[in-house]
């Protein structure tokens, strides 16, 4: 089991470049999750997922899309960039309300 | 809207010394608490899971209490070592989403 992998690990866009986050994960979960994190912020939830096709907003979803087409899979996309997005994202995926979390991609926008 | 505030940001103490690490939420409705730990640009692992109907849950030298009247957990880690260096995040799930602290990052001194 590889649980929950993210890719890439880092990426340097410039502003308005457009990219795709990819969340995968191996154990049939339901939910999935992508969240943003800030120093001092903590974590905060962009869009979450409670099964294939479906897709909600979290608390923070502006200038992000997301796409569940695929029960493994959660995409995260930034369709223009803007450095008030340089964060490091973290995908996490649910079973029994217990979440699992992926290791991180660390994003900067220039 | 969930609110959860971990006192202190950060704590510095010599080896051997017992941690107390403070979580609180404005919204008692949840369905769990976790505490994570975070190492310096690494993702998050779970440490501790209390369900809602829980006072505490125990691992090791880890010791978490829920009061979810009053919207407080504690998180006790006894005789600390230099290896429990990171930050501790507390997270409390409400409806399907996690709500995260900003953390406390504790330096344990040899």
């Amino acid at each position: 089991n590889a649980g929950v992998t993210q890719t890439p690990k880092f990426r340097v866009l410039k502003t308005g470049q457009s990219m795709t986050l990819l969340c995968a994960q191996d154990m049939n979960h339901e939910y999935m999750y992508w969240y943003r994190q800030d120093p001092g912020m903590g974590l905060r939830l962009i869009h979450y997922s409670v099964g294939e096709g479906t897709t909600a907003k979290g608390e923070v979803p502006d200038g992000y899309n997301v796409s569940r087409l695929k029960k493994q899979n959660f995409l995260l996309g930034l369709e223009s960039a803007a450095p008030s997005q340089t964060s490091v994202y973290f995908c996490a995926s649910s079973y029994n309300r217990d979440e699992f979390f992926g290791p991180g991609t660390r994003l900067t926008v220039l | 809207k969930q609110e959860v505030t971990q006192i202190p940001a950060a704590l510095s103490v010599p080896e051997g010394e017992n941690l107390v690490l403070n979580c609180s939420f404005t919204d008692s409705a949840i369905y769990n608490l976790q505490w994570f730990r975070q190492d310096p640009g690494k993702g998050l692992t779970s440490l501790l899971l209390i369900q809602s109907s829980q006072r505490e849950q125990t691992s090791g030298r880890l010791n978490a209490s829920l009061d979810k009247s009053s919207g407080r957990s504690t998180l006790y880690i006894a005789a600390s070592q230099p290896g429990d260096s990171a930050t501790y995040l507390c997270a409390v799930l409400n409806d399907y989403k996690l709500s995260f602290g900003a953390g406390t990052t504790v330096t344990v001194r040899a």
